[in-house]
C-alpha cells in the first residue's frame, strides 16, 4: 500500500541555519504531496503542496519539489527562525488508491537563538 | 470564513464508556476525514466521508464508527473505550474528494 517515510528527528538548528527534512513516498498512482506543520497544542496547518511531478510548492520561505524519479518531496528553508520550531509532517493523498491523507511519522524541529 | 470546528476540545472518559466527537467542516466542503494521533503510532487515518457516504476506512476495529449528515457535519463514535484510545482526534475537510485538506484543532480524548 501507499506509504510515506520521513527522516527521524529531532532536528536541532541554530537560527538562520539551512533546513532540509527528507521525505520519500511509495504510491500506486499519481499522488498529491503535502507538508503539514503542527505547533504545540494545535492541529495541523497546511504548509505547502504539489499535485504533479516537478511542481514546486512554497510558502513562508519553505519549499519542496515533487520528484517522481526519486519519489521524494524534501522540505527546505534557507534560513530558519525560532518561530519555525514545530513538528513537520509529510503526507500524500492518492486518488487511485482511494485514500485520504497518509502521513509520515513527523519530524520535530527545534531552532535556538 | 470559519475554519473546521471540532467539539469538544477536551474529554475525559472511563474505560468501557462510549464517546461521540463532532466536526463541522468549512462551509461548502463536502469531504470530511478523521485521523487519530498518538505518540506511538503517529497520525493514522480513520475514515473519510463524502456527501454522507463513507468512501474509505482505515485499519481500526469496529468500535470506531462515523457518519456524515446532509449539512456535511460529521460525527465519530467510539464504543467500549480502552485506555489505548487516548489520543488527539483530528478532523479535516476538503471541497473535493481528494486534496486540499484543512484541519480542525482536534479533540483530546483521555480514557482513564
Amino acid at each position: 500500500g501507499d506509504s510515506v517515510t520521513q527522516m527521524e528527528g529531532p532536528v536541532t538548528l541554530s537560527e538562520e541555519a539551512f533546513l532540509t527534512i527528507n521525505c520519500t513516498y511509495t504510491a500506486t498512482g499519481y499522488p498529491s504531496l503535502f507538508w503539514y506543520v503542527q505547533y504545540p497544542g494545535e492541529g495541523l496547518q497546511l504548509l505547502l503542496k504539489a499535485t504533479k511531478a516537478d511542481d514546486k510548492g512554497s510558502n513562508k520561505g519553505f519549499e519542496a519539489t515533487y520528484r517522481k524519479e526519486t519519489t521524494s518531496f524534501h522540505l527546505e528553508k534557507g534560513s530558519v527562525q525560532v518561530s519555525d520550531s514545530a513538528v513537520y509532517f509529510c503526507a500524500l493523498s492518492d486518488p487511485q488508491a482511494g485514500t485520504a491523507l497518509i502521513f509520515g511519522k513527523g519530524t520535530t524541529l527545534s531552532v535556538s537563538s | 470564513k470559519a475554519g473546521v470546528t471540532q467539539t469538544p476540545r477536551y474529554l475525559i472518559k472511563t474505560r468501557g464508556q462510549q464517546v461521540t466527537l463532532s466536526c463541522s467542516p468549512i462551509s461548502g466542503h463536502r469531504s470530511v476525514s478523521w485521523y487519530q494521533q498518538t505518540p506511538g503510532q503517529g497520525l493514522q487515518f480513520l475514515f473519510e466521508y463524502f456527501s454522507e457516504t463513507q468512501r474509505n476506512k482505515g485499519n481500526f476495529p469496529g468500535r470506531f464508527s462515523g457518519r456524515q449528515f446532509s449539512n456535511s457535519r460529521s460525527e465519530m463514535n467510539v464504543s467500549t473505550l480502552e485506555l489505548g484510545d487516548s489520543a488527539l482526534y483530528l478532523c479535516a475537510s476538503s471541497p473535493r474528494t481528494v486534496g486540499g485538506y484543512t484541519f480542525g484543532s482536534g479533540t483530546r480524548l483521555t480514557v482513564v
